[in-house]
């Protein structure tokens, strides 16, 4: 597997409370993404990363913002979580921005 | 944007039996298609790959073929085996695009 951890594994929480996932490469790749994933949905991307400072939308961001200060480190922030929230996030690394690299996943259960 | 649609979303097979997936994508200049295999409770592994300057790829018991002109490409798995079971997804990008778009995936089962 390539150097990626994902951090917490599991975590539960209330709703209406802030919630911040982190994603830590040791490939020192470009490009970072966060993705969730529900029975029925397949990966759906929420936010990406081009770089250090530089970060997008994808299909389903409402709710979530995302902070990349450093090659290795990409946030994910649930600002007011939702139980509509609860799912498993999934980060990915790519050097050259095609073949992805996934995270071992994070388990989050909003009550 | 591109919109890649898979099937089946379910597919059981006996143990030794050929399995086939199916996606086809919308926009033509996808170039990059990588196929991953996602097992129970484990995250998405790349198994397989093709470029679009590329018509077939094998890697021993997997190969994956593409059609550019019909805009479909295909995973092909002979002599299924029950650790093969597991939820199989595609994947299209454009080169320098680097946002795939991902099928919903198929969940393979393989009897013993």
């Amino acid at each position: 597997d390539a150097g990626i951890t994902q951090s917490p594994r599991h975590k539960v929480t209330e709703t209406g409370t802030p919630v911040t996932l982190r994603c830590h490469q040791t490939e020192n790749h470009r490009y970072m993404y966060w993705y969730r994933q529900d029975p029925g949905h397949g990966l759906r991307l929420i936010h990406y990363s081009y770089g250090v400072k530089d970060t997008d939308k994808g299909e389903v961001s409402d709710g979530y913002s995302v902070s990349r200060s450093k090659t290795e480190d990409f946030l994910l922030t649930l600002e007011s979580a939702t139980s509509s929230q609860t799912s498993v996030y999934f980060c990915a690394i790519s050097g050259q921005g095609d073949t992805q690299y996934f995270g071992p996943g994070t388990r989050l259960t909003v009550l | 944007g591109e919109n890649v649609e898979q099937h089946p979303s379910t597919l059981s097979v006996q143990e030794g039996d050929s399995a086939v997936i199916k996606c086809t994508y919308s926009d033509s200049a996808s170039n990059y298609f990588p196929w991953y295999k996602q097992e129970l409770g484990k995250r998405p592994q790349l198994i397989i790959d093709i470029r679009s300057n590329v018509g077939e790829k094998k890697d021993q018991r997997i190969a994956v073929t593409l059609n550019k002109t019909a805009k479909h490409f295909s995973l092909h798995i002979t002599e299924t085996q029950p650790e093969d079971s597991a939820v199989y997804f595609c994947a299209a990008s454009e080169g320098g695009s680097y946002i795939p778009t991902f099928g919903r995936g198929t969940s393979l089962i393989v009897h013993p």
